[in-house]
């Protein structure tokens, strides 16, 4: 079956640091590749998301580049925000369902 | 463009207890979603209707879990008798087609006592 494996948080970075998290895939087939992002108290939130292999997806300075060879979805970011602070949940999708890592959670220290 | 919306927010409910969830989707979304969210997981999918017509709810458990989409818009999930590990986030989420962008309700926070 599909399933996603997430890098274990939390994280706690300084404010202006580079942010990884990682995230690889097991999936039949080829299935579209998203990060979501929950802040405290609100539903998730589509980050970005990815197609088809070596496709990036970008947005509000985040990025993450479908990797099949290595079947990962890291996500990236060159400079983080105090606001940038949530949890972050890499999923995919085969036809129609998402499977979701178990989240990793962001603080970002001023 | 009006998101998902989810009622209550919050509820708090002893064992045994029934409980009822209200969803309603973004418009012309013929795809909806309710997931279970337990603290310090990701969210995992419950049922999945197309319009009003269930497409897939193999991790239902249906001895105490049911939902429904009458006229294919608006939705309710209900629990009934509730359990202690049925504490959880329980997310609502729309999308135009099956393989579209799936977008999240704000959820209800449920404790059983």
């Amino acid at each position: 079956g599909n399933s996603v494996t997430q890098m274990e948080g939390p994280v706690t970075l300084s404010e202006e640091a580079f942010l990884t998290i990682n995230c690889t895939y097991t999936a039949t087939g080829y299935p579209s590749l998203f990060w979501y992002v929950q802040y405290p108290g609100e539903g998730l939130q589509l980050l970005l998301k990815a197609t088809k292999a070596d496709d990036k997806g970008s947005n509000k300075g985040f990025e993450a580049t479908y990797r099949k060879e290595t079947t990962s979805f890291h996500l990236e970011k060159g400079s983080v925000q105090v606001s940038d602070s949530a949890v972050y949940f890499c999923a995919l999708s085969d036809r129609w369902q998402l499977t979701f890592g178990s989240g990793t959670q962001l603080t970002v220290l001023p | 463009e009006a998101g998902v919306a989810q009622s209550p927010r919050y509820k708090i409910i002893e064992k045994r207890q029934s409980v009822a969830f209200w969803c309603n989707p973004i418009s012309g979304h013929a795809t909806l979603y309710w997931y279970q969210q337990i603290l310090g997981q990701g969210p995992k999918l419950l049922i999945q209707f197309q319009n009003n017509g269930v497409v897939d709810d193999s991790q239902l458990p249906k001895d105490r879990f049911s939902a429904e989409r009458l006229k294919g818009v608006d939705s309710t999930l209900k629990i009934q008798p509730a359990k202690l590990e049925d504490s959880a986030v329980y997310l609502c989420a729309s999308s135009l087609a099956p393989q579209e962008t799936q977008y999240f309700g704000p959820g209800t926070r449920l404790l059983v006592l």
